[in-house]
C-alpha cells in the first residue's frame, strides 16, 4: 500500500519560514492536500491540489509537489500557526490516505 | 455555506452499541460524499470510511470494515457512523468531513464527536 511519510515535528521561530515535507513514491504524480488541526479544533483544508489555497487561507501558506516529496511552506510564521499538519492523497491501493502528521511548534 | 454539525459526546461501556450523527446544512446531502475520520488520543488522522448518499455506496478502510457501519438519511440530510459492539480501543474523536466527489479534498468538517468507551 502507498505510504505518506511526514517528520513528527518541525520547530521554527516567529517570523521565520517553516517547511513541512510529505514523502511518497512518485508523489509528484498525485494530487496532495494539506490540513491544519489546531488544539481542540477540527481540521481545516489549507492547501488543495498541491498548491491551491482555499478562500480565507492566508497567502503565507503555500505548497509544492515534485518527485518523491510534497512540501507545505508557512512563511512569516505566527504563534497561531502552531498546529498539527497532515498531508493527504486519494489512492485506491492504500487505506492510509493521511500522512502521520507533523507538529509545528513556534518557538 | 455548507455546515456539518455532529451529535454530542458519548460515554459507553464495552459491548454497547452506538450511533453518532452528522447533519449537513446549506447543501443537499446527496450532492456530497461524507467521510468519517478518527483521531485517537496521541495519534494522527485515520479515514474510517466514506459514503455516497446518492446511492448509499460505501467504502471502508479495511482496518474498520466489519466493525463500523456508515449510513445516511437523505430526508433529514444526516449521515451516521454506527457500532454494534464497542471496544475500549474505539475511544477517540470522530469527525465527519464532506467532499464534492470521491477524490476531491475534504473541504467541510464537522466539529467532532468524542466517544469514550470504558468499563
Amino acid at each position: 500500500s502507498y505510504v505518506l511519510t511526514q517528520p513528527p515535528s518541525v520547530s521554527v521561530a516567529p517570523g521565520k519560514t517553516a517547511r513541512i515535507t510529505c514523502g511518497g513514491n512518485n508523489i509528484g504524480s498525485k494530487s496532495v492536500h494539506w490540513y491544519q488541526q489546531t488544539a481542540g479544533q477540527a481540521p481545516i483544508l489549507v492547501i488543495s491540489y498541491d498548491s491551491d489555497r482555499p478562500s480565507g487561507i492566508p497567502e503565507r501558506f503555500s505548497g509544492s509537489n515534485s518527485g518523491d516529496t510534497a512540501t507545505l511552506t508557512v512563511s512569516r510564521v505566527e504563534a497561531g500557526d502552531e498546529a498539527d499538519y497532515y498531508c493527504q492523497i486519494w489512492d485506491t491501493t492504500s487505506d492510509r490516505v493521511f500522512g502521520g502528521g507533523t507538529r509545528l511548534t513556534v518557538l | 455555506d455548507v455546515q456539518l454539525v455532529q451529535s454530542g459526546a458519548e460515554v459507553k461501556k464495552p459491548g454497547e452499541s452506538l450511533r453518532i450523527s452528522c447533519e449537513v446544512s446549506g447543501y443537499r446531502l446527496n450532492k456530497l460524499w461524507i467521510n468519517w475520520v478518527r483521531r485517537m488520543p496521541g495519534r494522527g488522522l485515520e479515514l474510517v470510511g466514506k459514503i455516497d448518499p446518492s446511492d448509499s455506496y460505501t467504502n471502508y478502510n479495511p482496518s474498520f470494515e466489519g466493525h463500523v457501519s456508515i449510513s445516511v438519511d437523505t430526508s433529514i440530510n444526516t449521515a451516521y457512523l454506527q457500532w454494534s459492539s464497542l471496544k475500549a480501543s474505539d475511544t477517540a474523536i470522530y469527525y465527519c468531513a464532506a467532499q464534492d466527489m470521491a477524490t476531491t479534498p475534504l473541504e467541510y468538517w464537522g466539529q467532532g464527536t468524542l466517544v469514550t468507551v470504558s468499563s
